[in-house]
């Protein structure tokens, strides 16, 4: 049941942009993405609901196809300070609980 | 920041020992939860309350127990812990499970070694 994600982990340098892809063999009716910074907590970026709305967080946006069961989340012209660990959580419904995908490592280079 | 502690923040126990950890909020949320974090696992969850009193399993509960007595605290229990039970525990809490309300905040964590 835990989401699928990928790339395991991508390497940028400053200045170019990346896809992170979440996918689920369930249907879905959120999807929810976290950023981890090494030795911290998980921090929210944001909620995509059913109905396949895109959202924005400063240069970070994504997209949620409900009928692929897969959210996509876009990371635009990287910053240094983009590098962590990106984790999508999956809700079948709007009051089930989040379960995590293994998360991608992305790492931004000057 | 939104206020949640836990404690302790380090610990190192031997196998068959009893662990407890606690998770403080000041926020007044109603869920609480509980994850390990592994490395290829991602976070998975553990317990989850949604009220006092009021607990509920989550993907990976054998071997651990839970409780809330007070809206603010919820505790992680370890019976009799076991090597395979080292991990990064994160307590984490959320508003409500509606909607736009179910952004979750999460504790700085607790390093746990069984040896």
């Amino acid at each position: 049941q835990q989401p699928v994600q990928s790339p395991q982990a991508v390497i940028l340098r400053e200045g170019e942009d990346a896809v992170i892809n979440c996918s689920s063999s369930k249907a879905l009716y959120s999807v929810h993405w976290y950023r981890q910074k090494h030795g911290e907590a998980p921090v929210f970026l944001m909620i995509l609901l059913k109905g396949g709305e895109q959202k924005g967080h400063e240069k970070i946006s994504a997209s949620f196809n409900e009928k692929k069961q897969q959210s996509s989340l876009y990371l635009t012209a990287s910053q240094l300070s983009y590098s962590g660990t990106y984790f999508c959580g999956t809700a079948k419904t709007s009051y089930d609980k989040v379960i995590f995908g293994p998360g991608t490592s992305l790492s931004v280079i000057p | 920041d939104a206020g949640i502690t836990q404690s302790p923040r380090h610990k190192v126990t031997e196998t068959g020992t009893p662990v407890t950890l606690r998770c403080h909020q000041t926020e007044n949320h109603r869920y609480m939860y509980w994850y390990r974090q592994d490395p290829g696992h991602g976070l998975r969850l553990i317990h989850y309350s949604y009220g006092v009193k009021d607990t509920d399993k989550g993907e990976v509960s054998d071997g651990y127990s839970v409780s809330r007595s007070k809206t603010e605290d919820f505790l992680l229990t370890l019976e009799s812990a076991t090597s395979s039970q080292t991990s990064v525990y994160f307590c984490a809490i959320s508003e409500s499970r509606g909607e736009q309300y179910n952004e979750q905040f999460f504790g700085p964590g607790t390093r746990l070694t069984v040896l």
